[in-house]
């Protein structure tokens, strides 16, 4: 079975400060991984996606992440938060697309 | 590209009536969409995926009596909750995947389910 552990409910940034939001994964085979973006009352929205290519993915909206196999994480960084950027964060891992596991979801307050 | 759509956006019924809610990929063909549920606050919960002309398969706990799934064509698929009670109140939201773009599950904006 596959699951993601998002580190931190709640994380409160100021604006132009380095966002970091916390993932790790379990999966007994190569895992695809996936952040999401969610603003109020709206569905999902991909930000980048690890599919067994290079480690470190850039997303959209300046995001990226790194895939580190031995600290099986999948940590969500941006380099300078803006207020645009408050929202909640989903970290998700499956095996083959159709298996999508969402971890608990990150709240991201930027401050002014 | 890879727009989903889902209608209503909200919508409020009383106990014991029945609601359908809409999935539609607008610019490719779902071979497969899948059917969320999150409460407030909460993470995204698989209810159950379909493939379109079969029926649903539905994750453990989920009632295959209550929350109908049709997937009756390629870009459309429905969820009806049937004698909806109060704690089926929640945020519904759908995604679909196509053979063509492997590994992405397209989401739609969701619905939010309110049974008084």
């Amino acid at each position: 079975a596959q699951s993601v552990t998002q580190l931190g409910s709640h994380v409160s940034v100021s604006e132009g400060a380095l966002v970091l939001l916390r993932c790790n994964y379990s999966s007994s085979v190569p895992p695809y991984l996936f952040w999401y973006v969610q603003y109020p009352n709206q569905g999902l929205q991909l930000l980048l996606k690890y599919t067994s290519a290079a480690t470190l993915v850039k997303g959209i909206n300046g995001f990226e992440a790194e895939f580190k196999k031995s600290e099986t994480s999948f940590h969500l960084t941006k380099p300078s938060a803006h207020m645009r950027d408050a929202a909640e964060y989903f970290c998700a891992v499956s095996s083959n697309n159709n298996d999508m596991r969402f971890g608990a979801g990150t709240r991201l307050t930027v401050k002014p | 590209g890879a727009v989903v759509s889902q209608h209503p956006s909200w919508v409020i019924c009383k106990s014991g009536t029945s609601v359908k809610i809409e999935c539609r990929s607008l610019d490719f063909q779902a071979t497969t969409m899948f059917w969320y549920r999150q409460f407030p606050k909460q993470s995204l919960m698989l209810m159950a995926t379909s493939n379109e002309g079969s029926k649903a398969t539905y994750e453990q706990g989920v009632e295959k009596d209550k929350f109908l799934i049709n997937h009756a064509s390629l870009t459309l698929s429905t969820l009806t909750v049937t004698s909806a009670h109060p704690e089926d109140s929640s945020f519904y939201i759908c995604s679909a995947s196509t053979p063509w773009v492997t590994d992405t599950q397209y989401f739609g904006p969701g619905t939010r389910l309110t049974v008084l």
